[in-house]
């Protein structure tokens, strides 16, 4: 059964804390991306990974940071550095076809509540 | 910026009636993609369409792209209760394989 897994549903989070977010895909993709979602607002990338070993920052990654070890998984840290992390965040997969974005899949998401 | 600016922010119709949603941009694009999303949930990818093509159908999905005028619109024909939902457009820019989202359309469907 293939997909794109994120865990937890729900994260409570304590103010000064840093909580890592997963995000695991057995779809064969080479790309995997991080967004966060705010009430009634579109999408904003936070980074983003075209390769193992390899990541670029997306137009909000201050205060996160990830990682890329394996092709399956790319997991998000949300740090105390981030100064409103509460939000609904979503992990996307895709194929990479040259340099042209196709298709993204997505997972489930994770909402982080900041108590 | 390439964020896409959609059209209405929230549209109310009943079951049958068709919906229309619009999606304007700033730059050149590679291709425009189409997502809903349900209340609290993941996106789904619904249609692409590349900048050299003007329309595409999927199901009742219609999308059609002008790019002399920079926009685009999906049409959801005959709709039904469970259509209801968040519509976003997608840029997929000419460099680089990442995606720039807008702030979507809510879509509700009365029955």
């Amino acid at each position: 059964d293939g997909g794109i897994t994120q865990s937890p549903k729900y994260l409570f989070r304590k103010e000064g804390q840093n909580v890592t977010l997963s995000c695991e895909q057995n779809l064969n993709h080479d790309a995997m991306y991080w967004y966060r979602q705010d009430p009634g607002q579109g999408l904003r990338l936070i980074y983003y990974s075209q390769i193992v070993n390899d990541f670029q920052k997306g137009d909000i990654a201050e205060g996160y940071s990830v990682s890329r070890e394996k092709k399956e998984s790319f997991p998000l840290t949300v740090t105390s550095a981030q100064k409103n992390p509460t939000a609904f965040y979503l992990c996307a997969s895709s194929f990479v076809t040259g340099q042209r974005t196709g298709e993204q899949f997505f997972g489930p998401g994770t909402r982080l509540t900041v108590l | 910026s390439q964020q896409g600016e959609e059209d209405p922010q929230a549209l109310s119709i009943q079951e049958g009636e068709n919906a229309t949603m619009n999606c304007s941009y700033k730059t050149s694009i590679n291709n425009l993609q189409w997502y809903r999303q349900n209340s609290g949930r993941g996106l789904v990818h619904l249609i692409l369409i590349r900048s050299n093509e003007r329309e595409k159908h999927s199901g009742r999905l219609r999308v059609t792209l002008d790019t002399s005028k920079k926009s685009s619109s999906l049409l959801i024909t005959a709709s039904r209760a469970a259509d209801t939902a968040s519509y976003f457009c997608a840029i997929g820019g000419e460099y680089g394989n990442k995606l720039v989202f807008g702030a979507g359309t809510i879509l509700r469907v009365k029955s």
